[in-house]
């Protein structure tokens, strides 16, 4: 089968730094997402990597290892703001049909 | 704003009513996409468009018909639908990979 693995929730203060992984396995491989998603709202885009590395955009940064199937999504001096539900989520073809994880709540404290 | 509307945003509808979900986007991609969101579960892709061919259907069940008149429009007709189908539906269009959703309609099914 194909899995997508993140935790369900993380807890963080204002200001500090959290890493949010994800492990998936799949029949093949396009392409890997981070997306934010508030509460009642749409999921907007963070990130896309395809190539083992770190990309960096502002205070978030995602990193992917094709060989291990991980990534992480790294956020840095949080905001309250940053509150939400963080989805990973892999395309395995060329259609771009994703397929997504159940998405990492991050609740941050002040 | 998203540039990819759906309409309505709320719907209640009865198990034997016919409904039909409204998508829209201005942002000129070429694929568009169903996906439902219910709660603590992932994102689950319905239907995907391709240049207003249907390319993809998850093992949807007959109840839900998707349509796409053009490449800017796309419609979820809905019928004999069952409470356990009450979700938020969000429609997604892309042109290369990154695929930005509208706000989504909750939907409840009594």
């Amino acid at each position: 089968g194909q899995n997508i693995d993140q935790p369900t929730e993380m807890t963080a203060t204002e200001g500090a730094i959290v890493q949010i992984n994800c492990t998936y396995q799949t029949s093949g491989f396009n392409g890997l997402f981070w997306y934010q998603q508030h509460a009642g709202e749409a999921p907007t885009f963070l990130s896309y990597n395809v190539l083992d590395g770190l990309e960096e955009k502002g205070r978030f940064s995602s990193f992917l290892s094709r060989s291990k199937g991980y990534s992480y999504l790294l956020l840095k001096e949080l905001q309250m703001k940053d509150s939400a539900s963080y989805l990973c989520a892999v395309t395995t073809d060329s259609w771009g049909k994703l397929q997504f994880g159940a998405g990492t709540q991050v609740v941050v404290t002040p | 704003e998203t540039g990819v509307t759906q309409t309505p945003r709320h719907l209640v509808m009865g198990m034997t009513n016919k409904k039909s979900l409204k998508c829209e986007q201005h942002l000129g991609h070429n694929a568009m996409y169903w996906y439902k969101q219910s709660a603590k579960k992932p994102l689950e892709l319905m239907f995907v468009y391709s240049l207003e061919e249907r390319v993809e259907n998850n093992s949807v069940p007959s109840r839900f018909s998707p349509e796409c008149p053009n490449s800017s429009h796309l419609f979820l007709h809905l019928h004999t639908l069952q409470p356990e189908d009450s979700a938020l539906y969000l429609c997604a269009s892309s042109q290369d990979n990154e695929q930005f959703f509208g706000p989504g309609t909750r939907l409840t099914v009594l």
